[in-house]
């Protein structure tokens, strides 16, 4: 069974450093695009970007860009979102999502990690 | 503004058929790219609804279906269902922004 897996809610001050995780399980990492999707409170899906963890080979959407940091560890089948400096209008429910085989499809997605930057 | 255009909400009553548009342009859908549609309970995460325009996940219930013609696309819902409260999101790729995008999702309120 395909599971990705969200690290934990954050709480964190403007200005600060933060990295959230994903994990994923049933099936070949390193065979598929991990996608990170933001969603303010109240609003729509947003992609920020994706990334191939065979090769690190990763987009970003030009909103996104110079932004967030989208990595990977493909030793311990993980992919990473990282901000360098916190903002207070970076908190919302980021997610996860596998790209599947079809025409750029999310198939799964994880649960979701709430970002609040609040000072 | 998101790139794909659907309506903020529709509302049904019980057992009533709703349908939800998705507009796209020249660079996404009406390049025959596919559209994917999610549903998302309050609460809880997107999972996926619709598949390469009309194709549903297995236990997707079949009162589910989509369609495309064009720069468009459609999900319709029969046979409404209070558990089909949920917001809606169609999804599709965009050659310009060399990546995904979404419509800004449409609130299904079961009267």
């Amino acid at each position: 069974e395909v599971q990705l897996v969200q690290s934990g809610a954050e709480v964190k001050k403007p200005g600060e450093s933060l990295q959230i995780s994903c994990k994923g399980s049933g099936y070949s990492f390193t065979k598929s695009w991990i996608a990170w999707v933001r969603q303010k409170p109240g609003k729509g899906l947003e992609w920020m970007g994706i990334i191939y963890p065979g090769d690190s080979d990763t987009r970003y959407c030009p909103s996104f860009q110079g932004q967030v940091t989208i990595s990977a560890d493909r030793s311990i089948n993980t992919a990473y979102l990282q901000w360098s400096s916190l903002k207070a209008s970076d908190t919302a429910i980021y997610y996860c999502a596998r790209e599947g085989d079809d025409d750029y499809v999310a198939d799964y997605w994880g649960q979701g990690t709430l970002v609040t930057v609040s000072s | 503004q998101s790139v794909l255009t659907q309506p903020p909400s529709v509302s049904g009553a019980p057992g009533q058929r709703v349908t939800i548009s998705c507009t796209g342009s020249s660079s996404n859908i009406g390049a025959n790219y596919a559209v994917h549609w999610y549903q998302q309970l309050p609460g809880t995460a997107p999972k996926l609804l619709i598949f390469l325009n009309n194709i549903r996940p297995s236990g997707v219930p079949d009162r589910f279906s989509g369609s495309k013609s064009g720069p468009s696309a459609s999900l319709a819902i029969t046979g409404l269902q209070a558990e089909d409260e949920a917001d809606y999101y169609c999804q599709s790729y965009d050659s310009s922004l060399s990546g995904w995008v979404f419509g800004g999702g449409t609130k299904l309120t079961v009267l």
